[in-house]
């Protein structure tokens, strides 16, 4: 079974240019998640879906950042316009339902200079 | 929201020593406590969970203990290997938000 996919897996930008990551989650979960790791520290929540619906969107930068997830499948995070401060590992997670298991892909390492 | 501490941040151990990573959470109403293993450059990996009607589980060398009273979990590891040095997050999720929050980090290091 194929895990969580994303792309690309780095990403070196000059600030106040755009960017997008995209996910593919693991097929038949409906839940997916986008995270964002700073170094040295844990993940932390930007967004999460229930199919295509975004029910937890509370700690998205909302003036910069969005995300979509069309057809409750794959899912982009775009961030417009990046800033140095956006520099991390953004990780997209999925899992079958409520409460069980996440499961991560790669991440997406940003570099913003 | 939720808040979880994970202490320490480094832990440096023999190897075959064991080692200890502990956790404490905020809301009374978490009920899954997932651990995940993050290798450099890698995925985190789930390791090991527990459920709160559980006060212990075990996986071979991995063990999860929780305290609902306290509000606080831990996770064991026995006979450490050098391949189990990584950084080791703990997460709570709250009932039904599907939410999981996580720790700091704990950057494990099993010298040989």
């Amino acid at each position: 079974e194929a895990g969580v996919v994303q792309s690309p897996r780095y990403k070196i930008i000059e600030k106040k240019q755009p960017v997008a990551f995209w996910c593919n989650p693991i097929s038949g979960h409906n839940t997916l998640y986008w995270y964002r790791q700073n170094l040295g520290q844990g993940p932390e929540l930007l967004i999460r879906y229930e199919n295509e619906e975004a029910v937890d969107d509370s700690q998205l930068p909302k003036d910069r950042f969005s995300a979509e997830r069309l057809k409750g499948v794959d899912s982009t995070l775009k961030i417009q316009p990046a800033e140095l401060g956006d520099s991390a590992v953004y990780l997209c997670a999925s899992s079958l339902r409520q409460n069980t298991e996440a499961f991560f892909g790669q991440g997406t390492r940003l570099t913003v200079v | 929201g939720e808040n979880v501490e994970q202490h320490p941040s480094t832990l440096s151990v023999q190897e075959g020593d064991s080692a200890v990573i502990k956790c404490t959470y905020s809301d009374s109403a978490s009920n899954y406590f997932p651990w995940y293993k993050q290798e450099l450059g890698k995925r985190p990996q789930l390791i090991i969970d527990i459920r709160s009607n559980v006060g212990e589980k075990k996986d071979q060398r991995i063990a999860v203990t929780l305290n609902k009273t306290a509000k606080h979990f831990s996770l064991h590891i026995t006979e450490t290997q050098p391949e189990d040095s990584a950084v080791y997050f703990c997460a709570a999720a709250l009932y039904n938000f599907n939410k999981f929050y996580f720790g700091s980090g704990t950057k494990l290091n099993v010298k040989p």
